[in-house]
């Protein structure tokens, strides 16, 4: 089983570009949350897709964007790049939910795409 | 959301236990208590969660204080392959929402 898996594993983009980063979720998973992690701090929330739909989200601004395929792969995009997006980008997945109920499961993160925005 | 509150940073020298604290004093009766750990130039990894009762597996064990306002991490014997940062969580469960919320964790460095 690969587990998660993210790529690129490294991006250099411009300032005022778009990015589009991707994640491929562990075998049996079908919901993939993203995170931010700047240097020195913990990850924040983006946001979570589930059944294709974005299903709970972060403090984040209309510019990340996502989006989950049929295949429970999912992608982040960012427009508009500033600066401060420069981070550590994850992904992790969770195992399928139960109808109606949340089930109290683990994530399992990649390894993150780190974007350097210049 | 429910805060938690870690020590910046431990040391501890190899082959001992280490005890990792966490405050998290509003905490709701449904919240579960997850420790994640991040590997240097890794995504976090889950290590264990509860609710009340403690908790033991491969990796660690989970003291939960009787009033659940905070928890301890055990690591029974501390090897330089355990220090990372490590993540005390406290984890909701109404349907649709699922979000991790990380605070900046404790710092373990094993002293060999």
């Amino acid at each position: 089983d690969a587990g998660v898996t993210q790529s690129p594993t490294h991006l250099i983009k411009t300032r005022g570009q778009q990015v589009t980063l991707r994640c491929s979720p562990k075998s049996g998973h079908d919901t993939v949350s993203w995170y931010q992690q700047a240097l020195g701090q913990g990850p924040q929330f983006i946001f979570q897709y589930y059944e294709e739909e974005e299903r709970q989200r972060g403090n984040f601004p209309d510019r990340f964007s996502g989006h989950q395929f049929p295949n429970y792969s999912s992608e982040l995009n960012v427009n508009a790049l500033l600066l401060g997006d420069s981070a550590l980008y994850l992904c992790a997945s969770s195992p399928i939910w139960g109808r109606g109920f949340v089930r109290n499961t683990e994530a399992f993160f990649g390894q993150g795409t780190r974007l350097t925005v210049v | 959301d429910a805060k938690t509150t870690q020590p910046n940073s431990m040391e501890s020298n190899e082959e001992e236990p280490v005890h990792l604290p966490c405050n998290h004093s509003t905490i709701s009766g449904t919240d579960y208590i997850h420790w994640y750990r991040q590997l240097p130039s890794q995504g976090p990894e889950y290590v264990i969660h509860g609710l009340t009762s403690n908790v033991n597996n491969r990796m660690a064990s989970l003291a939960i204080a009787e009033d659940r306002k905070s928890s301890t991490l055990i690591l029974h014997r501390a090897t330089l392959r355990d220090a990372a940062v490590y993540y005390c969580i406290l984890k909701a469960t109404n349907f649709g929402n699922e979000k991790l919320t990380f605070g900046t964790g404790t710092r373990l460095t094993i002293i060999p």
